[in-house]
């Protein structure tokens, strides 16, 4: 049963970047779509955006265009999220989660969830 | 982009009672692209349902998942106290972005 396994928690100043990884563990990444959801303390699941692994594609949420890119070293199995321009309402939770790809185009019900990666961003 | 819609905000209810949960798009979704999900506390998400009625791995069946074109159901026929949690729709098909909807809270009365 592959696992994904995110890095550690992370504080950051206004202005600067983050970037999180997350690697299956268990098995290889290839057949996922996988997408990074943030969760803002109190509050509900925001979709970040996503990659389909195999194709390379990416989509991301409108309202963090230019500020976020998704990526995938599948020499590494490795997936990264960056931010850039960090604010103090990027203070959440950054999950990353995975779903076996359905075909190029579509997203993927996410059946797996890795652990979480608190990001507290403060002056 | 399509807006999910969640009703109500919060659900009270008592253990053994039946839940129904409400999720309205702003645009029709194929059946094949609407996933549910359970959040507990503490702890990442569960996928509940996929392709709006087909349960996970594991997931027990009373939870079950219907609708079509923008009106989609969770039901749980009967709450176990486990069940108590925070419930999301999402949409998952060939129109991103995937959003969420603002979630269901299903809580003790």
């Amino acid at each position: 049963q592959v696992q994904l396994v995110q890095s550690g928690a992370e504080v950051k100043k206004p202005g600067s970047s983050v970037k999180v990884s997350c690697k299956p563990s268990g098995g290889s990444f290839r057949s996922y779509v996988i997408s990074w959801v943030r969760q803002a303390p109190g509050q509900g699941l925001e979709w970040m955006g996503g990659i389909n692994v195999v194709f390379g594609t990416t989509n991301y949420a409108r309202e963090l265009l230019g500020r976020v890119t998704i990526s995938a070293d599948e020499s590494t199995s490795t997936a990264n999220m960056e931010l850039r321009s960090l604010l103090p309402n990027d203070t959440a939770v950054y999950y990353c989660a995975a779903g076996r790809r359905r075909d190029r185009y579509s997203g993927s019900p996410l059946a797996l969830w890795g652990q979480g990666t608190p990001v507290t961003v403060s002056s | 982009e399509i807006v999910l819609t969640q009703s109500p905000g919060t659900l009270s209810l008592s253990p053994g009672e039946r839940a129904t949960l409400s999720c309205r798009a702003s645009q029709s979704i194929n059946s094949n692209f609407l996933a549910w999900y359970q959040q507990k506390p503490g702890q990442a998400p569960r996928l509940l349902i996929s392709g709006t009625s087909s349960r996970a791995t594991g997931v027990p069946d009373r939870f079950s998942g219907s609708g079509s074109g923008t009106d989609f159901t969770l039901t749980i026929s009967r709450l176990e106290p486990e069940d108590f949690a925070v419930y999301y729709c999402q949409q998952d098909g060939y129109s991103p972005p995937w959003t969420f909807g603002q979630g269901t809270k299903v809580e003790v009365k």
